[in-house]
């Protein structure tokens, strides 16, 4: 019985580099969101995306972020040209089929992205 | 826009008393409240949640609280515990949206 899964669990680059996060809904569930959580402060909704669709994305920044669902394979955060302000711990969530109401997300372990 | 305010941020209690963390949130439209514990490096873990239908969810020792015309919601844990001792966030949610806003959080430590 997997939870959500998410891989690496610890990222660390240089200012500039990009970075590549992955989440693995749970079985069954077609729905993601993707949390940023600095360090001491609470969770920030950053985006939320169905199969091949993304839904909201509102709490991503415009620039350098990027999300994708794709119809195989999981749920991919990317960050390009990284900053020393986008260290933080990034969770993934994931629901089942929303039917009208809203759901249970149930977290994955995080990844901490490290920008030196 | 949606907001969640949190309190207390810190909260100390003796093992056995009873601890109470309140949330306040701003959209009227929110109809289902989550609350997460979570331990130092690991994942959220969903411990009670309560949709607008209800005015009160008990779960052994937890139990959570809605007041819809008010719109604040409260995590009541009884008898607690040194494992209790965790951060403790509330989040608001609705049928359109779906995302969670969540809280700033609350530290809860239990001292034996």
């Amino acid at each position: 019985n997997a939870g959500v899964m998410q891989n690496p669990r610890h990222l660390v680059r240089r200012r500039g580099q990009e970075a590549r996060l992955r989440c693995s809904p749970m079985k069954g569930h077609s729905h993601v969101y993707w949390y940023r959580q600095l360090p001491e402060e609470g969770l920030k909704f950053m985006v939320y995306l169905q199969k091949e669709n993304i839904i909201d994305e509102s709490g991503m920044p415009k620039e350098r972020f990027s999300a994708e669902f794709p119809k195989e394979g999981p749920s991919i955060l990317r960050i390009q040209q990284v900053v020393r302000g986008d260290s933080a711990a990034y969770f993934c969530a994931s629901s089942p089929q929303n039917s009208g109401t809203a759901d249970t997300q149930y977290f994955g372990p995080g990844t901490r992205l490290t920008v030196l | 826009g949606e907001n969640v305010e949190q309190h207390p941020s810190t909260l100390s209690v003796q093992e056995g008393d009873s601890a109470v963390i309140k949330c306040t949130y701003s959209d009227s439209a929110s109809n289902y409240f989550p609350w997460y514990k979570q331990e130092l490096g690991k994942r959220p873990q969903l411990i009670i949640d309560i949709r607008s239908n209800v005015g009160e969810k008990k779960d052994q020792r937890i139990a959570v609280t809605l007041n819809k015309t008010a719109k604040h919601f409260s995590l009541h844990i009884t008898e607690t515990q040194p494992e209790d001792s965790a951060v403790y966030f509330c989040a608001a949610s609705n049928t359109g949206t779906y995302k969670y806003i969540f809280g700033t959080g609350t530290r809860l430590k239990v001292l034996a």
